[in-house]
């Protein structure tokens, strides 16, 4: 069974500029969730889906951020416009049921995005 | 106060020897604990979940939960050099703030051969 997929692994662009990072999670998993990891701190909770509907977006830094999971299968994550302090590790992370005590969440690889 | 606490490390162990790692949580109402083994430039990968007051073993891994001292940890018996890397303590805050996870900042672990 392939595991959770995030592209591209790597991302440079300018201030300014628009990135869309994708997650495809593990099939049959209707709960995705966004993660960053910026440098030295801790990883930091984003959003998170359930099928196609936004569950909990309250880790969203701004409104320069979007997220969309059409049809429920895939998340994009689209930074609009970047900023340098957007530069991170963003981690996607999917699961089969949130309302368990134990929720084991898979973590993608992560997209390193660096904004210059 | 973050909400979830980890001494960043690094922690140095010789081969063969207990590694034990602490987390504190500020949230009394959070339901379920879990450690994460992360390898440079890879994923978090799950090694253990506890939600109950006492002790979990699997394997090498033991993790103890304490919910009146708001104190998690993780003991890896028979350190071995595979097992360097960082280890993420995560929390699951309590039931209505939904099912995401809250992360410390992870203490490195070296096992030195």
């Amino acid at each position: 069974e392939a595991g959770v997929t995030q592209f591209p692994s790597h991302s440079v662009i300018e201030k300014g500029q628009t990135v869309t990072l994708r997650c495809d999670p593990i099939s049959g998993h209707d709960n995705l969730y966004w993660y960053r990891r910026v440098m030295g701190k801790e990883i930091k909770f984003l959003l998170h889906f359930v099928k196609e509907s936004k569950q909990d977006e309250s880790g969203m830094p701004n409104n320069r951020f979007l997220a969309e999971r059409t049809g429920g299968t895939y998340s994009t994550l689209k930074v609009q416009p970047a900023e340098l302090e957007d530069s991170g590790v963003y981690f996607c992370a999917s699961s089969q049921a949130s309302g368990r005590l134990y929720n084991e969440q898979f973590f993608g690889p992560g997209t390193r995005l660096t904004v210059l | 106060q973050k909400e979830v606490e980890q001494n960043s490390g690094p922690l140095s162990v010789p081969e063969g020897a207990i590694a034990s790692l602490n987390c504190t949580y500020s949230d009394r109402g959070s339901q379920s604990f879990f450690w994460y083994r992360q390898y440079s430039g890879k994923s978090p990968e799950l090694i253990m979940f506890i939600y109950s007051n006492g002790d979990k073993e699997d394997g090498r891994f033991t993790a103890q939960l304490n919910k009146a001292s708001q104190y998690v940890s993780l003991l890896i018996r028979d350190s071995q050099p595979s097992d360097s890397a960082t280890y993420l303590c995560a929390v699951r805050p309590p039931y209505n703030q939904g099912g995401k996870l809250i992360f410390g900042q992870g203490t490195e672990l070296s096992v030195k051969p």
